[in-house]
C-alpha cells in the first residue's frame, strides 16, 4: 500500500539556518503530495501542495517539489524563523482505490534564536 | 481557505462516562469526514472515514462500537467516544474533504482526558 516515510526528528536549528526536511513516498497512480504543519496544542494547517510531478509548492518561504523520479517530496525554507518551530507531516493523497491521506510519522522543528 | 471547526477544544471527564466531539465545515459542503487519534508525539492514526448519509468505514482495529460516528448533514461530523476509560485520552483531530476531492481541511483538535 501506499505510505511516506519522513526524517526522524527533532531537527534543531538555528534561526537564520537553512531547513531541509526529506521526505520520499511509495504509491501506486500519480498522488497528490503535501506538507502539513501542527503547532503545539492544534490541528493541522496545510502548508504547500503539489499535485502532479514537477509542481513545485510554495508558502511562507516553505517550498517542496514533486520528484516523481526520486519519490520524493523534500521541504526547504532558506532562513527559519523562532515561530517556525513545530511539527511538520509529509503526506499523499493516492489517486487509486479508497482515498484517504497517508501521513509520515512527523518530523519535530526546533528553531533556537 | 476552507475552515473546519471542531469542538471542544479540551474535555475532561470521568471513566464510564460518553463524550461526543463535533466537527463541523464552516463554508463548505463535505461529504467525506476522516477522524484521526493522535498519541504524544506521534502521527495521526486515522480511526475512521465517515460518509454523510452513510455508515462510516472503520480502519482495523479501532472498536465501531466505541467510537461512535454521525455523519447525518453535509457539514457536520460527530464522534462519540462511549463508556470512556484512561487509555482513550488522546488528541482527537476531524478533517473534511473539500472540492473537488484533492485536499483535507482539519479541525483544531480535541484534547481528550478521562479521569
Amino acid at each position: 500500500g501506499d505510505s511516506v516515510t519522513q526524517m526522524e526528528g527533532p531537527v534543531t536549528l538555528s534561526e537564520e539556518a537553512f531547513l531541509t526536511i526529506n521526505c520520499t513516498y511509495t504509491a501506486t497512480g500519480y498522488p497528490s503530495l503535501f506538507w502539513y504543519v501542527q503547532y503545539p496544542g492544534e490541528g493541522l494547517q496545510l502548508l504547500l501542495k503539489a499535485t502532479k510531478a514537477d509542481d513545485k509548492g510554495s508558502n511562507k518561504g516553505f517550498e517542496a517539489t514533486y520528484r516523481k523520479e526520486t519519490t520524493s517530496f523534500h521541504l526547504e525554507k532558506g532562513s527559519v524563523q523562532v515561530s517556525d518551530s513545530a511539527v511538520y507531516f509529509c503526506a499523499l493523497w493516492g489517486d487509486t482505490g479508497f482515498q484517504k491521506l497517508v501521513f509520515g510519522t512527523g518530523t519535530r522543528l526546533l528553531v533556537s534564536p | 481557505g476552507a475552515v473546519v471547526s471542531q469542538h471542544p477544544s479540551r474535555v475532561i471527564c470521568k471513566s464510564g462516562t460518553s463524550v461526543k466531539i463535533e466537527c463541523r465545515s464552516l463554508d463548505f459542503q463535505a461529504t467525506t469526514m476522516f477522524w484521526y487519534r493522535q498519541f504524544p508525539k506521534q502521527s495521526l492514526m486515522l480511526m475512521a472515514t465517515s460518509n454523510e448519509g452513510s455508515k462510516a468505514t472503520y480502519e482495523q482495529g479501532v472498536e465501531k462500537d466505541k467510537f461512535l460516528i454521525n455523519h447525518a448533514s453535509l457539514t457536520l461530523s460527530t464522534l462519540t467516544v462511549t463508556s470512556a476509560h484512561p487509555e482513550d485520552s488522546s488528541f482527537y483531530i476531524c478533517s473534511a474533504l473539500g472540492q473537488p476531492n484533492t485536499e483535507a481541511f482539519f479541525g483544531q483538535g480535541t484534547r481528550l482526558t478521562v479521569v
